[in-house]
């Protein structure tokens, strides 16, 4: 069974911190993905990363895929109160069979 | 374009009972994912769809079961429910099988079995 565990898994900071989320897992994945939940909704994707040691950046949000394609991480620079949410990575199998999601990361960041 | 739709929304059942859960993907999307979430579990993959056919299957019993119809739009069945199948089901639609482009996830059917 392929796991991705997160950590941590609760996270509450104020606004303007930094912030970074892992995802790690002792399985290589074909390529990782991050979304965000917001409650009462399905998740929305941020980023899929595909090559070890890739490296992408979406405004404050900084992506990496470990070099070995095992894990990843979440940087958030300057958070503010919309990037609160439930923070989960994914991995895709080799072959593309199916989608194994991390345990998840509860952000809240306060005014 | 209209996003996934998912019905109902919420529903409330007892043991032993059926449920049928419905899909509508994204027009021209012909993957269907179906996934399982609850507060212990997380978010566990049940299901792929691909132009009516089951490309693969999570870790599941089988009273989990479902189907794609020749307009994409997909049911996920859940026979003899269980307490333990409470949770949020939210499918996600795709263009090509999964794990090649974007899925877009629906906002779920929330499902209570008492």
């Amino acid at each position: 069974t392929q796991l991705l565990e997160q950590s941590p898994q609760f996270l509450s900071i104020q606004e303007g911190e930094n912030l970074t989320v892992y995802c790690n897992s002792s399985s290589v994945f074909s390529s990782l993905q991050w979304y965000r939940q917001e409650p009462g909704e399905g998740p929305v994707l941020l980023v899929t990363v595909v090559t070890g040691g890739e490296v992408k950046k979406l405004k404050r949000l900084t992506f990496q895929f470990g070099d070995a394609r095992k894990d990843s991480s979440l940087h958030i620079t300057a958070a503010q109160p919309g990037d609160t949410g439930l923070y989960l990575c994914a991995g895709v199998t080799t072959g593309f069979q199916k989608l194994v999601f991390g345990t998840g990361t509860r952000l809240l960041v306060s005014p | 374009k209209a996003g996934v739709t998912q019905t109902p929304r919420y529903l409330i059942k007892t043991r032993g009972q059926q449920v049928t859960l419905s899909c509508s993907p994204i027009s021209g999307h012909r993957s269907v994912s179906w996934y399982q979430q609850t507060p212990g579990q997380g978010l566990q993959f049940l299901f792929e769809y691909f132009s009516e056919t089951q490309r693969n299957k999570g870790n599941f019993p089988g009273r989990f079961s479902g189907r794609q119809f020749s307009n994409s739009r997909s049911e996920m069945n859940v026979s003899t429910l269980e307490l333990g199948d409470s949770a949020l089901y939210l499918c996600a639609s795709s263009p090509s099988p999964l794990g090649l482009e974007t899925q877009y996830f629906g906002p779920g059917t929330r499902l209570l079995v008492l």
